[in-house]
């Protein structure tokens, strides 16, 4: 059981380029969330999901897009990447509210110069 | 406005020693709260919980106090260990699944051997 899979693990980006970072979960969740932290800034949430087909904008969504197109995959992108996007970012799912925790990936590191 | 926080950036204890790690919330809509530990280059993983209905949850050498009428939860480790050492991120919910989890900050923290 793989749980939540981020992929690429790391990633250098010059500014103005595009790319695409893919979460895939195995858990059947309904509920998925992309999260940027920076030091000493915690964890930020950027976009997320309440289900298939559905996206909600989160603390910190301006530069990045976001579809779920199947339950399964969340992915996360930036039209064209800035130094300020320089992070690590890290996707999570939940099955349900209330008590129910969050599984998180292992990150993406993402620089961009 | 930070709606979770955690006001102790860092925290140092020594090995077998009682460590605990704070937290306070603003928002009387929370109903449940839970604790992460993150490892370097690893993403958060889920630690122990606990309902606004009740004020202790006990999980080995972890519990978390809640204390609602101050809106101030605690984690208490008993005893420290050095493979304890890791940022722990405070977090609370509301009911409703469409509401994400909302952070703090995290405390870094450093059990010397």
């Amino acid at each position: 059981n793989a749980g939540v899979t981020q992929t690429p693990k790391f990633r250098v980006l010059k500014t103005g380029q595009s790319m695409t970072l893919l979460c895939a979960q195995d858990m059947n969740h309904e509920y998925m969330y992309w999260y940027r932290q920076d030091p000493g800034m915690g964890l930020r949430l950027i976009h997320y999901s309440v289900g298939e087909g559905t996206t909600a904008k989160g603390e910190v969504p301006d530069g990045y897009n976001v579809s779920r197109l199947k339950k399964q995959n969340f992915l996360l992108g930036l039209e064209s990447a800035a130094p300020s996007q320089t992070s690590v970012y890290f996707c999570a799912s939940r099955k349900g509210g209330g008590i129910q925790p969050q599984h998180f990936g292992d990150g993406t590191r993402l620089s961009i110069l | 406005d930070q709606q979770v926080k955690q006001n102790s950036p860092s925290l140092s204890v020594q090995e077998g020693r009682i460590s605990i790690l704070n937290c306070d919330y603003t928002n009387s809509m929370f109903d449940y709260f839970l604790w992460y530990k993150k490892y370097p280059a690893e993403g958060p993983t889920f630690l122990i919980s606990i309902s606004s209905i009740k004020d202790k949850n006990e999980d080995g050498r972890f519990t978390v106090f809640l204390n609602k009428s101050a809106k101030h939860l605690s984690l208490h480790i008993v005893p420290s260990q050095p493979g304890d050492s890791a940022v722990y991120f405070c977090a609370a919910s509301e009911n409703s699944g469409n509401t994400p989890l909302v952070f703090g900050k995290g405390t870094r923290f450093s059990v010397i051997a």
